[in-house]
């Protein structure tokens, strides 16, 4: 299996446009996770999936941050208009059952906001 | 709500043993998991203790106290390829069960 795929690697924008992050969990996973990391505020769980229905997305910063997963395979994080303070790196993870506490993690895109 | 804190750094050298402690308060768990991270990598699982006790995967160890609201990771014989950082993570059994979060992390440094 190839894990959890991430694209794009390295996302460079500036303030005020619109970003769009991808996540290919890994196949017969039924929970998908995105999370954020930063120096200051560590891993944080911005929303998260089960069977391609959000379950909890209290984590979301604000308005200006969506996520969907449209199908079993593929899941985006977006963020409209971005701000310099979203510059981070954001990771997708799976797992395949809420017992589960291992989670598979992809390489992450690493956001900068000009 | 959680909280899991961790020393922000520990430094060792090759071929020694080192303990990665983690407290925490939170409401309730089902576990103590273990992640590593290499700078620039993704955070990679280590070990998960559901109950008390020690839960040994090869060179590495991890323990967990309910009662103390503590819990390490023990890394023997120290290879250079061990220097990144560690996470300790719970799930919280109330807030939302299936919501991993994770502690504030230590970077460890092997050094010959």
């Amino acid at each position: 299996d190839a894990g959890v795929i991430q694209s794009p690697r390295h996302e460079v924008t500036e303030m005020g446009q619109e970003v769009t992050l991808r996540c290919k969990p890994i196949s017969g996973h039924d929970y998908l996770f995105w999370y954020r990391q930063t120096m200051m505020r560590g891993l944080e769980l911005l929303i998260y999936f089960n069977n391609n229905v959000p379950i909890d997305d209290s984590g979301m910063p604000e308005d200006r941050f969506s996520a969907k997963m449209p199908n079993a395979s593929f899941s985006t994080l977006k963020i409209q208009p971005s701000e310099p303070r979203d510059s981070a790196v954001y990771f997708c993870a799976s797992s395949p059952n809420p017992t589960n506490e291992k989670l598979f993690f992809g390489s992450g895109t690493q956001l900068s906001v000009l | 709500g959680q909280s899991l804190e961790q020393p922000s750094e520990v430094t060792a050298v090759e071929g020694a043993i080192v303990q990665i402690n983690c407290t925490y308060q939170t409401s309730g768990f089902y576990g103590l998991s273990w992640y590593q991270q290499h700078d620039g990598g993704a955070p990679t699982f280590l070990s998960y203790n559901a109950l008390d006790g020690l839960e040994e995967t090869g060179r590495f160890s991890s323990f967990l106290s309910r009662s103390d609201s503590y819990g390490y990771l023990l890394l023997q014989e120290l290879q250079m390829k061990d220097s990144a950082s560690y996470f300790c993570a719970v799930r919280p059994i109330t807030g939302g069960g299936n919501k991993l979060t994770f502690g504030t992390g230590t970077q460890l440094k092997v050094e010959l």
